[in-house]
């Protein structure tokens, strides 16, 4: 089956520590995402990948670095430098930038 | 103002009763979508459009492109149906704003 896969479901962080989120696809899509969500907001792009070795920042990319060394793959790492980082994270992909994206079950994260 | 609003925040149904969902949005588009969101969190792409009228199953998304405004209609309401239904729209390039969601209990 085709799809998005995300780990883990939960995650737990000591302040201070740098947490990497992982995001497979076997789609076969160029573009991948990621964003957040927080309670009473829509979701906010952090960064996005059009093609493999590159990536942009989004909206709120501040305190999060990417890689895409692979189309499968786009880990997302939270760095001790996102302020606020206890959020639900949605990893996403698309065939390219104009198309319907699909979307992996999200890892909340939660920073104690 | 969001560029993209929906109404209403939340919505209470009971069990197969027409439901009407509204999206405003404010800037030039290339498309809408919606979207399901579950408890667990998992998004669901319901529609994607760009004009006119689909449907797919219970489920009807309408587009007026110039008054800006989209509407999710479902038909005989289920409780399965209690999700977050969320809006959203493709701008420019590498653009996709969100709404904050339309949080529907279907009530049996």
């Amino acid at each position: 089956d085709g799809g998005i896969t995300q780990s883990p479901k939960y995650l737990f962080r000591k302040e201070g520590q740098n947490v990497t989120l992982s995001c497979e696809q076997n789609l076969n899509h160029d573009a991948m995402y990621w964003y957040r969500q927080d309670p009473g907001q829509g979701l906010r792009l952090i960064y996005y990948s059009q093609i493999v070795n590159d990536f942009q920042k989004g909206d709120i990319a501040e305190g999060y670095s990417v890689s895409r060394e692979k189309k499968e793959s786009f880990p997302l790492t939270v760095t001790s430098a996102q302020k606020n980082p206890t959020a639900f994270y949605l990893c996403a992909s698309s065939i390219d930038w104009r198309d319907e994206q699909f979307f992996g079950p999200g890892t909340r994260l939660t920073v104690l | 103002k969001n560029e993209v609003e929906q109404s209403p925040q939340n919505l209470t149904a009971q069990e197969g009763e027409f439901i009407t969902i509204n999206c405003s949005y404010s800037v030039g588009i290339s498309a809408l979508h919606w979207l399901q969101q579950h408890p667990g969190g998992g998004i669901v792409s319901l529609f994607m459009l760009s004009s006119g009228k689909k449907k797919h199953g219970r489920l009807i998304a309408t587009i007026n492109i110039q008054e800006k405004h989209s509407s999710l209609h479902i038909t005989a309401s289920h409780p399965r149906d209690s999700a977050v239904y969320i809006c959203a729209v493709s701008g420019g390039y590498q653009k996709v704003t969100f709404g904050t969601g339309t949080k529907l209990q279907v009530i049996p």
